[in-house]
Parts: structure tokens; sequence; C-alpha cells
């Protein structure tokens, strides 16, 4: 079973611009959470979709939104870049069903690495 | 507000020892407490995971202890080897209304000398 898979791994972007990234979560996964991780923050609740539904808000400016797709992948759009955003952000997908809101294990990508210039 | 807390920082420890790295939680509604271990380059990786109905759990080297009453858990790793070198990281949600979304601690880094 092929794991999560996010695009793109590297980029570079200047203060100002808008970047999104994207994630393909394991087969069969509905629920697709983003987390942000950096050296100063370590990893931070970003949002988490379920069935096209936002699901979860973590503590972000409205600058950074998401949304799911009816294949259930995912995009983050990051809108108005600063130098605060430069950092790993990691998708991550699970079977969490929507009946039944328990936490699962979290299968996460390896991460697109966004540097702002 | 930072609402799990994390040390050490860093661990380096011997092939064969104990690692121990330690969690400690503010929110009184965690009911879920996951373990991930992240090798450079990689996403994190679920270890173990433990819910307050039990106080210990154990999957082959790795134990997590849990105190309930101190709002305290801890990641014990036996026989520690250098492949087990990576950034540990102990998390904790509120099941039913938080789904995926976890609470990290900060990471702990492990070095296992050979």
């Amino acid at each position: 079973k092929a794991g999560v898979t996010q695009t793109p791994r590297y980029l570079i972007k200047t203060r100002g611009q808008q970047v999104t990234l994207s994630c393909s979560p394991i087969s069969g996964h509905r629920s697709v959470s983003w987390y942000q991780q950096t050296p100063g923050q370590g990893l931070q609740f970003l949002f988490e979709y379920f069935s096209e539904t936002q699901r979860n808000k973590g503590n972000f400016p409205g600058r950074f939104s998401g949304r799911q797709f009816s294949n259930s992948r995912s995009e983050m759009n990051v809108s108005t870049l600063e130098l605060g955003d430069s950092a790993l952000y990691l998708c991550a997908s699970s079977l969490n069903e929507l009946a039944i809101l328990r936490a699962g294990e979290l299968f996460f990508g390896e991460g697109s690495r966004l540097t702002v210039l | 507000q930072q609402q799990v807390k994390q040390s050490p920082q860093s661990l380096i420890v011997q092939k064969g020892g104990i690692s121990i790295i330690n969690c400690a939680y503010e929110n009184t509604a965690f009911d879920y407490f996951p373990w991930y271990q992240q090798f450079p380059g990689k996403g994190p990786a679920l270890l173990i995971a433990i819910r307050p109905d039990v106080s210990e759990k154990k999957e082959g080297r790795f134990t997590i202890s849990f105190n309930k009453s101190a709002k305290q858990f801890s990641l014990h790793i036996m026989d520690s080897q250098p492949g087990d070198s990576a950034t540990y990281f102990c998390a904790a949600s509120k099941e039913e209304t938080s789904g995926s979304r976890l609470t990290f601690g900060e990471g702990t880094q492990l070095t296992v000398n050979p």
C-alpha cells in the first residue's frame, strides 16, 4: 500500500507570495490532517478534513486554509507568506470515522519543506 | 500555551542502556497519549500509544508508563540500539471531540552510541 504522498517536497517562496501544498492520503483513509513543524514551535496542528469537511482547526491565522476533494486528496494554501511561515508542513491520514471521533494512528507523509525569503 | 511538556530535550545513551523520556500534560480532558518517532527527512511514525484506563503498556522494547494523578507519562526504551537514534515526540488528544488533533510535546533527540 502506498504511503501518504506530499508534493512538492521542497519549495522556496518570497514574502507576500502564496503557496499551495498537496497531499494524497493512503488509499481508503478519509481523514487528512495538516501539521506545521518548526524548530522553535515543534509540531502544531493546522486543520483536519474528513469527507470534504473541515472537522477541526488549530490556532493559525486565516492566511492558512485547506480543502479536501471527493477522492480524499487534500490541499493547503498559505497566502501572503511571511518569513515565519518557513517550516516543514506535514500531512497525515488516518482511518478516523465520522461516527466515532476516536483518535487512531496517524500516518504522516515526509512533508513539504517551505522556505520563505 | 504549551499543554504537553517533554523532557529532556536531548538524550545520549550507550548501546544496551535504557532511554527514558518524560512528558507532562495540563488538560485533564486528554484521554489518548501516543508516542511518535521521527527520523531525519521522514515524517513522524506512531511507536506506541496508551489510554488512561491502564498504567502501563509494553510493546517489545518500548514501554509507556502512565500516571493519571500526576498527569505524567513516560517512554522507556530498553536495550537501546543505535537504530533507535531519532527524535521522539509525545502527544495527547481528547478523543471524542478532537479526532486527529494531537498536541505534541517539544521532542527529544535521542542518540544511542554504539
